[in-house]
């Protein structure tokens, strides 16, 4: 079983919103991601979680706050974002939190639109 | 077609032909490869992955070639299905302070019935 759930689906909010986005996966997996994908466009790294520890922010506005509550779980908070925004908000999870190479496992994504 | 420039490469093939696709990447100490498979309002979907002492391997109706000489990968395709249609993304992984991928910019593939 190699599967990511990601909720919501979809998710529509306005510029003073606060919203979560929500990523678990269930497979014991010490590495956890985000990734922000525009049309057309690759997926492009946000956040690495290592062993639940961030381990790289790649200088995303800190409107973005993500969180790991525990190895299962991460979340993506959003506060006060803008309408270049919108995008599909990808997690990813990859079994070593370490140095080993190994697939890293995507979950079906939360397409965010901010009005 | 290559994974480079700005726009989306495109290739279109025959259902049953076999298909190329082709990715330039960057960094000469990249030491794992992915293939991912992206369908329309889908995550990326793991197809085939090589590490970098090796050149080819094989899965079910895919091959992976990588030449490290020029740093090249490439993803062949057989037989392809209309199923196969997607926009596939090549992935090199490297360690900054955690594994990380960097994506190329993905080939649009069509397969025409």
């Amino acid at each position: 079983d190699t599967e990511v759930t990601q909720t919501p689906k979809h998710l529509v909010m306005g510029m003073t919103n606060k919203k979560s986005l929500k990523c678990e996966q269930h497979m014991g997996h010490r590495a956890m991601y985000w990734y922000k994908q525009k049309a057309k466009k690759p997926p492009e790294l946000m956040f690495v979680y290592s062993y639940e520890k961030l381990s790289i922010n790649e200088s995303v506005p800190s409107r973005f706050s993500p969180e790991c509550p525990n190895s299962s779980l991460l979340n993506l908070h959003l506060h006060a974002l803008q309408p270049e925004d919108s995008a599909l908000y990808l997690c990813a999870s990859r079994e070593s939190g370490g140095t080993g190479l190994d697939t890293q496992y995507f979950g079906p994504g939360t397409r965010l639109t901010v009005l | 077609g290559e994974s480079v420039g700005l726009h989306l490469p495109t290739l279109s093939v025959q259902e049953g032909d076999n298909s190329i696709i082709n990715c330039a990447y960057s960094n000469s100490a990249s030491d794992y490869f992915i293939w991912y498979k992206q369908e329309s309002g889908k995550g990326p979907q793991f197809i085939i992955d090589i590490r970098s002492n090796m050149d080819k391997r094989q899965g079910q109706r895919v091959t992976v070639l990588l030449n490290k000489t020029v740093k090249h990968l490439s993803l062949q395709i057989a037989a392809t299905q209309p199923g196969d249609s997607a926009v596939y993304f090549c992935a090199e992984n490297i360690f900054q302070g955690a594994q990380k991928l960097v994506f190329g910019q993905g080939t649009r593939l069509t397969i025409n019935p």
